[in-house]
């Protein structure tokens, strides 16, 4: 089945103790990226990546960091994370940059940390 | 700066009424607009695409209409049922062909609620 499968759902943490949130998609996707989702606020993209190597910052890039090695895989690093990022995230892929075919959603991963 | 925005910000409609969501963008030069449906707790997932030559599409109950003169866009939504309460949010992306950003620009959505 084609799917962006991003791990953990639910994660709490402390200020501070690095945490990496995995994504990976099957579908032999280019484009990949980041987004955060805060009430009232709807989905702000923090980094994306048009292929393995290529990572490029979105809208909200502070705090946060990304790796493309494998075509598949585009992990979200937060080396010292704060109260501020906690929210609901979720990564997506689509088959270029240009976007003509939809984005693939994972089903997002929600972060609290205190 | 590029910018979408949705109205109504949230919506309550009965089960079998109909209703019309709006978006009204800034994204130039224009490439497509998506219109993605969200239940709680999950990811978007797309309901349909509009490119510049495209006037209305239908996707099921769903249907989307573009003016790219006025930019604007609306999705219409036939016979509420409760599966149908969602957020939905518009998604426009750019043209880099022509110095344009490809960097999809996101709505904040529209909440929809169907009671029965």
């Amino acid at each position: 089945e084609a799917q962006v499968t991003q791990n953990p759902r639910y994660l709490i943490t402390v200020t501070g103790k690095k945490l990496t949130v995995t994504c990976s998609q099957n579908m032999n996707h280019e484009y990949m990226s980041w987004y955060r989702q805060d009430p009232g606020l709807g989905l702000r993209q923090i980094y994306y990546s048009m292929n393995v190597e290529v990572t490029d910052k979105g809208d909200v890039p502070e705090g946060y960091k990304v790796s493309r090695k494998e075509k598949r895989n585009f992990p979200l690093i937060l080396e010292s994370p704060s109260p501020n990022q906690t929210s609901l995230y979720f990564c997506a892929s689509s088959i270029n940059r240009v976007l003509s075919s939809p984005l693939h959603f994972g089903n997002g991963t929600r972060l609290t940390v205190t | 700066k590029n910018q979408v925005e949705q109205s109504p910000q949230s919506l309550i409609i009965l089960e079998g009424k109909n209703c019309t969501l709006q978006c009204n963008y800034t994204v130039s030069p224009f490439s497509n607009l998506r219109w993605y449906k969200q239940d709680t707790g999950r990811g978007p997932v797309s309901l349909t695409i509009m490119t510049f030559s495209e006037n209305t599409k239908s996707n099921g109950r769903y249907t989307a209409t573009l003016d790219a003169d006025t930019k604007q866009s609306s999705l219409h939504i036939t016979a509420s049922q409760l599966s149908d309460s969602a957020s939905y949010i518009c998604v426009v992306s750019g043209n880099s062909l022509s110095g344009g950003s490809y960097i999809p620009t996101f709505g904040r959505g529209t909440s929809l609620i169907v009671h029965p």
